[in-house]
């Protein structure tokens, strides 16, 4: 079964750090580019980052560059995305996708 | 970076009656190589999104007939034959040309 489970979402006070994963099954990982979309309380969806196959090639969406990054590791089949100095407005459910398959979303909390 | 508008923003049907939802992106969205980048997705409820529509007019797997796509260059429309309960949640549009950008979202509510 094709699957994406993103884990390590929570509660994080204002200019704190989280590191969230998504863990991929069912599918050659290495083949394709991965994306991180989040949906902010109240929102639309939001592009957030993305990464090529190889991990050579990335692009973040403005308000996160400099504070967000993207990574993968193809041994493990595993997408991450590291934040720092986080901010109230990036509260969402965090999901990891390849447009075509969808993980279940993880939440993350900036409050203090 | 590419602008996604949606119309409208909300949508009330009758079960069974047709509905309708329009992209406009602010630049094309044909790529050299032939291929329009533009995609449909649903959000019901409680549930990530799902894939309905990519490339246009391409139908996902398992995605009922009754969904199509139709459109061009920065003009695309989704639209949505006898309507059912199930389909009920955001409807978004989403570009993959440049870096991906999606449509504000338009909500869809049984009559």
């Amino acid at each position: 079964e094709v699957q994406l489970v993103e884990s390590g979402g929570g509660l994080v006070q204002p200019g704190g750090s989280l590191r969230i994963s998504c863990a991929a099954s069912g599918f050659t990982f290495s083949s394709y580019w991965m994306s991180w979309v989040r949906r902010a309380p109240g929102k639309g969806l939001e592009w957030v980052a993305h990464i090529k196959q190889d991990g050579n090639e990335k692009n973040y969406i403005d308000s996160v560059k400099g504070r967000f990054t993207i990574s993968i590791d193809n041994a493990k089949n595993s997408l991450y995305l590291q934040m720092n100095s986080l901010r109230a407005e990036d509260t969402a459910v965090y999901y990891c996708t390849k447009w075509d398959v969808w993980g279940q979303g993880t939440t993350v909390t900036v409050s203090s | 970076d590419v602008v996604m508008t949606q119309t409208p923003l909300s949508l009330s049907v009758t079960p069974g009656q047709s509905a309708s939802i329009s992209c406009k992106s602010s630049q094309s969205l044909l790529h050299s190589n032939g291929n329009t980048y533009l995609y449909w997705f649903l959000q019901k409820p409680g549930q990530p999104p799902q894939l309905l529509i990519y490339e246009v007019s391409n139908r996902f797997s398992g995605v009922p007939d009754r969904f199509s796509g139709s459109g061009s260059g920065t003009d695309f429309t989704l639209k949505i034959g006898r309507v059912e309960a199930e389909d009920v949640g955001l409807y978004y549009c989403m570009q993959s040309l440049l870096v991906p950008s999606f449509g504000q979202g338009t909500k869809l509510e049984i009559k």
